[in-house]
């Protein structure tokens, strides 16, 4: 009965490689972000969806691609990774309009580790 | 460009003792104001909300205030227990969650 789940919830890869993390709700929310928690615990956001169209775009590598292909699910794909993209990234939902303006649900984040 | 800053970054009280964290905004055209708490290896758990025409929310022992005027809020713990040991982090809505970097709250047994 989890409410924002995410997967896998560690991933250790090499420099180079492509990777996805894949977050899945089922509060029946029209919005879903991605952030960014790294080293120094300072989050940030990524992405952010409503009904399957991206709203927010923050300024992230191209590297990074968001996926929705329904409202329920928001997942992550990040190709060529580098050491820097070692960080926990936390995927979240929310009932509103996109812009944060209802409590935020997160899943428990996934710990990337880039060698 | 908005900036969040939480002070203290840590802070260690016995139990049943009563707290405050704080949180200091730089632009103070905000939609809202959240408090989330984050356990250790866990996600983020929303605690309050606080929208730009409120003052304050109360949940429990838990109450934030707003002065959305001067760039403050606050987050009152009441008779802190153990249980509520976590890193409590303030966001402010500018059409998107910016986010402090936290306090790190333990209560002692």
């Amino acid at each position: 009965d989890t409410a924002v789940s995410q997967t896998p919830k560690y991933l250790v890869t090499q420099m180079g490689n492509d990777k996805s993390i894949k977050c899945e709700q089922n509060l029946g929310h029209d919005t879903m972000y991605w952030y960014k928690q790294d080293s120094k615990k300072f989050l940030k956001i990524m992405f952010s969806y409503n009904n399957k169209e991206l709203i927010i775009n923050e300024t992230v590598p191209n590297r990074f691609s968001p996926k929705s292909p329904d409202k329920a699910h928001l997942n992550l794909h990040i190709n060529s990774l580098e050491l820097g993209d070692s960080a926990v990234y936390f995927c979240a939902s929310s009932p509103g309009q996109g812009y944060a303006d209802s409590p935020l649900h997160f899943g428990n984040g996934t710990r990337l580790t880039v060698t | 460009k908005q900036e969040v800053t939480q002070i203290p970054a840590a802070l260690s009280v016995p139990e049943g003792e009563n707290l405050v964290l704080n949180c200091s905004f730089t632009d103070s055209a905000i939609y809202n104001l959240q408090w989330f708490r984050q356990d250790p290896g866990k996600g983020l758990t929303s605690l309050l909300l606080i929208q730009s025409s409120q003052r304050e929310q109360t949940s429990g022992r838990l109450n934030a205030s707003l002065d959305k005027s001067s760039g403050r809020s606050t987050l009152y713990i009441a008779a802190s227990q153990p249980g509520d040991s976590a890193t409590y982090l303030c966001a402010v809505n500018t059409e998107k969650l910016v986010f402090g970097k936290g306090t790190k709250l333990t209560v002692n047994p």
